[in-house]
């Protein structure tokens, strides 16, 4: 079957740095995706890595293992902002989005 | 550019019942995604729309059905409606289907 794991919840403090790992398994590999979700919000688009290694975007940095189905979220000088639920998310060889169940990130001050 | 807009934003239906939710994709995309979100369950793929096309489904019910028009606007419907059908519906659109997906601020539905 196709499917994507990623933990349930993760806890930082204000300032550090946090990573959220997502593993997947599925027919065809296209792209490994991360979006943000705040509480009420609609997902937003974060990174996608397409290649192995990593993409850094400001604060946020993700990576992905293409040998491994391995990728990670990285989010440095956390801030209260961030609290929010965190997708991965990969495109398979049918084109079709398959979303991980989300990862709810709190952030202690 | 305007973003992805869907109407209605909030709703409320009995048992039985049938639901007709809008999507409108940003200008120039072709694909739009629908989406089931529940509390602990994610982001559930329905289906994708693409050229008037249905390209994609989920592992969902006929009860679940959906349409593009010419101008790539989507409509969804949910006949019959079941309590377990209380969700937040969330559509997404994107030029070709397999990138980016930008979404609208969805339509929750209450079903009593």
């Amino acid at each position: 079957g196709q499917s994507l794991e990623q933990p349930s919840e993760v806890t930082a403090v204000e300032g550090a740095i946090v990573q959220i790992n997502c593993t997947y398994q599925t027919s065809g590999f296209y792209g490994l995706s991360w979006y943000q979700q705040h509480d009420g919000g609609a997902p937003t688009f974060l990174s996608y890595n397409a290649l192995d290694g990593l993409e850094e975007t400001g604060r946020f940095s993700s990576f992905l293992s293409r040998s491994d189905s391995y990728g990670y979220l990285l989010l440095q000088e956390l801030q209260m902002k961030d609290s929010a639920s965190y997708f991965c998310a990969v495109a398979n060889r049918d084109d079709k989005i398959i979303f991980g169940k989300g990862t709810r990130l709190h952030i202690l001050p | 550019k305007a973003g992805v807009t869907q109407t209605p934003r909030y709703l409320i239906k009995t048992r039985g019942q049938q639901v007709t939710l809008s999507c409108s994709p940003i200008s120039g995309h072709r694909s739009v995604s629908w989406y089931q979100q529940t509390p602990g369950q994610g982001l559930q793929f329905l289906f994708e729309y693409f050229s008037e096309t249905q390209r994609n489904k989920g592992n969902f019910p006929g009860r679940f059905s959906g349409r593009q028009f010419s101008n790539s606007r989507s409509e969804m419907n949910v006949s019959t409606l079941e309590l377990g059908d209380s969700a937040l519906y969330l559509c997404a659109s994107s030029l070709r289907g397999s990138e980016t997906q930008y979404f609208g601020p969805g339509t929750r539905l209450l079903v009593l």
